[in-house]
């Protein structure tokens, strides 16, 4: 059980560039999350699916995008990155709601803009 | 939207002594609050959490407290160790939309 995994690990962009982090959990959960953390920061949500085919904006969703794939993977999308994206970013999952239960977290991938 | 205040930013304690870490939230229909302890470079991990028709749970060394009326929540860590050192974050959730509202952060130091 490997829980919920993320690719990449690390990355580094231009201005401008364009890519896909991807997270994928093996809980069957129904629930999936993407938060943002930066410097002396707690999370914040960017976006938040509910179930497979569905998704809603969080706190700081300007800028991205998302796909719920399937029920295991939930990806997120930044089309044109700028250095104000510069972030550690964090999958989670959770059986339903949070307010039903424990969101598991990602090992998270720390992306710098340059 | 929800608000969460994290109040210390840092917090230094002696070994053995305890550490308290106080929260307040915003939004009345918030009834899930998780405590996450995360160490440098890690992902954060869920330490003990309390819904919001339960006022105290306790997990060994560690308690949390929750204040319906007043809106705030702490966490008691008693008997510190050196390993207790970390970032801890309160969060709620379940009120309007999904997903889990964060406070800044509290740098928990323990002194040898």
């Amino acid at each position: 059980n490997a829980g919920v995994t993320q690719t990449p690990k690390f990355q580094v962009l231009k201005t401008g560039q364009s890519m896909t982090l991807q997270c994928a959990q093996d809980m069957n959960h129904n629930s999936m999350y993407w938060y943002r953390q930066d410097p002396g920061m707690g999370l914040r949500l960017i976006y938040y699916s509910a179930s497979e085919g569905t998704t809603d904006k969080g706190e700081v969703p300007n800028g991205y995008n998302v796909s719920r794939l399937n029920k295991r993977e939930f990806s997120l999308r930044l089309e044109s990155a700028a250095p104000s994206q510069t972030s550690v970013y964090f999958c989670a999952s959770s059986e339903g709601p949070i307010s039903s239960g424990e969101q598991y977290f990602g090992p998270g991938t720390r992306l710098t803009v340059t | 939207g929800e608000n969460v205040e994290q109040h210390p930013s840092t917090l230094s304690v002696q070994e053995g002594d305890s550490a308290v870490i106080k929260c307040t939230y915003s939004d009345s229909a918030s009834n899930y609050f998780p405590w996450y302890k995360q160490e440098l470079g890690k992902r954060p991990q869920l330490i003990i959490d309390i819904r919001s028709n339960v006022g105290e749970k306790k997990d060994q060394r560690i308690a949390v407290t929750l204040n319906k009326t007043a809106k705030h929540f702490s966490l008691h860590i008693t008997e510190t160790q050196p390993e207790d050192s970390a970032v801890y974050f309160c969060a709620s959730g379940g009120g309007g939309a999904d997903g889990l509202t964060f406070g800044k952060g509290t740098h928990l130091i323990i002194q040898p």
